[in-house]
């Protein structure tokens, strides 16, 4: 069974760039069989996808995002990575991995989450 | 850009039949999937492809499907299913969109 954990700092500075890592376990990115997602939720708010990398590398981002977003993956540690640059107070939020199953794009499982604060 | 509808909040009491609709322009051109978020949980996917249920979701959930909406059924609520339930689905180019949620309250 899948899983999904995410990691990286929990406090960026306004302007900076911000850093996830989310590794899998128990069944591995090369598959070629999922899309790998990064998906958040700013406090007491709702949910926004942010984009999704294919394990060749290819990727698709949420156009209101796009201008800012990097979405990477490392097939040698089963990772994939998030960087969001410019970040202000409004990218406070719980950052998600999710396995995307392609053509019917849902998610299922999803990380645990990891909360991102902007602020100096 | 394209937006799905749901209403903030539900309240049902135990036992009761709650439903939480999604309305959305292409929903009749694609699927609809709903999750289930517990305060401090990742959500959990119940429904996808409008009407099917994953392994491990009690029978008491259901989807539906109707022009441009979509209904989420939780039939003889439980005080374990106080949540709030997102519905989600994807335009025509393939960016995902998720519904604004619902808080269902088990009264």
């Amino acid at each position: 069974q899948v899983q999904l954990q995410e990691s990286g700092p929990g406090l960026v500075k306004p302007s900076q760039t911000l850093s996830l890592t989310c590794t899998v376990s128990g069944g591995s990115i090369s598959s070629g069989d999922y899309f790998w997602s990064w998906i958040r939720q700013p406090p007491g708010k709702g949910l926004e996808w942010i984009g999704y990398i294919y394990y060749s590398g290819s990727t698709y981002y949420n156009p209101s995002l796009k201008s800012r977003v990097t979405i990477s993956v490392d097939t040698s540690k089963n990772q994939f990575s998030l960087k969001l640059s410019s970040v202000t107070a409004a990218d406070t939020a719980v950052y998600y991995c999710a396995l995307q199953w392609p053509g019917d794009n849902w998610f299922d499982p999803w990380g645990q989450g990891t909360l991102v604060t902007v602020s100096s | 850009s394209y937006e799905l509808t749901q209403p903030p909040s539900v309240s049902v009491s135990p036992g009761q039949t709650a439903r939480i609709t999604c309305s959305g322009d292409a929903l009749p051109k694609q699927y609809a999937y709903w999750y289930q978020q517990k305060p401090g949980q990742a959500p959990v996917l119940v429904i996808y492809k409008d009407s099917e249920r994953p392994s491990g979701i009690p029978e008491r959930f259901s989807g539906s499907s109707s022009g441009t909406t979509v209904t989420l059924t939780i039939s003889g609520v439980q005080a374990e299913d106080e949540a709030d339930y997102y519905c989600q689905s994807a335009d025509s180019s393939g960016t995902v969109v998720f519904g604004g949620g619902t808080k269902l309250t088990v009264l």
